[in-house]
């Protein structure tokens, strides 16, 4: 079964507004959970590392004002996408690992957002 | 350099006969991960295989297998008796470490079909 809940798993908003996404790691606590953008038949891109209690950190050319991220608990991490343009719609999955660095990710079954 | 290639866009397959779907890699952390996944069209990332650096044989999981050539750096997916279930979307990727922190990197993706 999965291991990784992402909800909403598609959201339409309206420019300007902000959307929220929450990545739930299930039985098991995740100090480290991934957040993932994948454009229309493309690959998956790294947005940021979401460390719980402390900052995320974001790859290089990622917004962190635009793409607020928190990780208050060691099973919940959210994405808040502030102030959404159409150019931010997009495919977003959020993945954790259980065990050592030889770990799979498993990933959550993603959000689709469509900003109109 | 790209840390993940997969060289074929798409691929076709006949439904019972094998396939491989190629991945080179380029790390030069010693102590690395290789892993598959599969993304239907539904969007979930299904883990499949793992391969680990140090592993002296080559991963096998019922009808996925990897062939790892180290010394090409390769990291090649076999699928035998394909189905029509494995019509999707392939992700090859890598986990190295970079400054004592783990990163995973994707590939872009092939895309099998298998014909009845």
């Amino acid at each position: 079964g999965a291991v990784v809940s992402q909800h909403p798993s598609w959201v339409i908003c309206k420019s300007g507004t902000s959307v929220k996404i929450e990545c739930r790691s299930l039985d098991f606590q995740a100090t480290t959970m991934f957040w993932y953008r994948q454009f229309p038949k493309q690959s998956l891109m790294l947005m940021a590392t979401s460390n719980e209690g402390s900052k995320a950190t974001y790859e290089q050319g990622v917004e962190k004002d635009k793409f607020l991220i928190n990780h208050a608990s060691l099973t919940l991490s959210t994405l808040t996408v502030t102030s959404a343009h159409p150019e931010d719609s997009s495919f977003y999955i959020c993945s954790a690992r259980i065990g050592t660095e030889n770990s799979p990710l498993h990933f959550g079954n993603g959000t689709r957002l469509t900003v109109t | 350099a790209q840390k993940i290639t997969q060289t074929q866009p798409g691929m076709f397959v006949q439904e019972k006969e094998a396939v491989t779907l190629d991945c080179t890699y380029d790390t030069s952390d010693p102590s690395y991960g290789l892993f598959w996944y599969k993304q239907p069209s539904s969007g979930e990332m299904i883990f499949l295989i793992y391969q680990g650096s140090y592993d002296q044989q080559n991963a096998t999981e019922g009808r996925y297998s990897l062939n790892f050539q180290k010394a090409r750096k390769s990291a090649n997916l076999v699928i035998s008796a394909s189905q029509l279930g494995d019509s999707a979307m392939y992700f090859c990727a890598m986990r190295d470490r970079q400054y004592n922190f783990n990163k995973f990197y994707f590939g872009s993706g092939t895309k099998l079909n298998v014909k009845p």
